[in-house]
C-alpha cells in the first residue's frame, strides 16, 4: 500500500520568511499528490494537487512540484504570512482500485509577526 | 452550496455510554469516510462507505460501528467499547466524474469524555 513521509514539526518562521516542508512517498503506480491545510479547529481544506508527474500544484502563493524521481512532493512558499499559521498534511492516492487516501503525519507551521 | 456538515461541533459523554455522530453531504459523493484526529498522530481512518449499504473497517475501527442507509448520510457511533475515545472526528467525502482522488472534509466534531 502507498504511505507518506513528511517533514516532522514544528516549525516557526518569521513573517516573509521561506518556507519548505518536505514530503516523500512510497506507492503502486503513479499516485495522485495532494497538500491539505488545517486552521485551528476546523477541519481539513485542499490547498493543492498534481496527479503525474512535474505537474506543478499551486494555491495562495505555495507550490509543490510531483517529482517522480525522488518521489516527492515538497510544499513551498517564498514569504508566509501570519495567516499561514496551520497544520499541513500530505497525502497520497493511487486511482483505479480501493485505495484509500493515505495521510502524513502532519506539520504544524506558526508565523510570527 | 454543497458541502458536508459535520454535528454537534462538540459533544461531551460520560464513560460508558454510546454517542451519534452526524455526517450529511449534499455533494452526490458516492464514498464517505470517518478519520480520526489525536494530536500529533495525524488521521487515522476508522470506517468508509464505498456505496449505499456497504462499508468497510479502516485501520482503527472497534470500538466504533456505522450505517450508510442514505447516500448522504454517514453516521458514526462510538460505543462504550473504544477504550479512549476522547478525540477529534472527521467525516469526509469523495466523487464527481472529474474527482482525482481528493477528499472533502466536514469541520469536525470534538468529542470529551468526562
Amino acid at each position: 500500500g502507498n504511505s507518506v513521509t513528511q517533514m516532522e514539526g514544528p516549525v516557526t518562521l518569521s513573517e516573509e520568511a521561506f518556507l519548505t516542508i518536505n514530503c516523500t512517498y512510497t506507492a503502486t503506480g503513479y499516485p495522485s499528490l495532494f497538500w491539505y491545510v488545517q486552521y485551528p479547529g476546523e477541519g481539513l481544506q485542499l490547498l493543492l494537487k498534481a496527479t503525474k508527474a512535474d505537474d506543478k500544484g499551486s494555491n495562495k502563493g505555495f507550490e509543490a512540484t510531483y517529482r517522480k524521481e525522488t518521489t516527492s512532493f515538497h510544499l513551498e512558499k517564498g514569504s508566509v504570512q501570519v495567516s499561514d499559521s496551520a497544520v499541513y498534511f500530505c497525502a497520497a492516492v493511487t486511482q483505479g482500485g480501493s485505495e484509500k487516501l493515505v495521510f502524513g503525519k502532519g506539520t504544524k507551521l506558526t508565523v510570527n509577526p | 452550496d454543497g458541502g458536508i456538515t459535520q454535528s454537534p461541533k462538540y459533544l461531551f459523554r460520560k464513560e460508558g455510554q454510546n454517542v451519534t455522530l452526524s455526517c450529511e453531504q449534499n455533494l452526490n459523493h458516492d464514498a464517505m469516510y470517518w478519520y480520526r484526529q489525536d494530536p500529533g498522530q495525524g488521521l487515522r481512518l476508522i470506517y468508509y462507505s464505498q456505496i449505499v449499504n456497504d462499508f468497510q473497517k479502516g485501520d482503527i475501527a472497534e470500538g466504533y460501528s456505522v450505517s450508510r442507509e442514505k447516500k448522504e448520510s454517514f453516521p458514526l457511533t462510538v460505543t462504550s467499547a473504544q477504550k479512549n475515545p476522547t478525540a477529534f472526528y472527521l467525516c469526509a467525502s469523495k466523487g464527481g466524474v472529474t474527482n482525482t482522488g481528493e477528499l472533502f472534509f466536514g469541520e469536525g466534531s470534538r468529542l470529551t469524555v468526562l
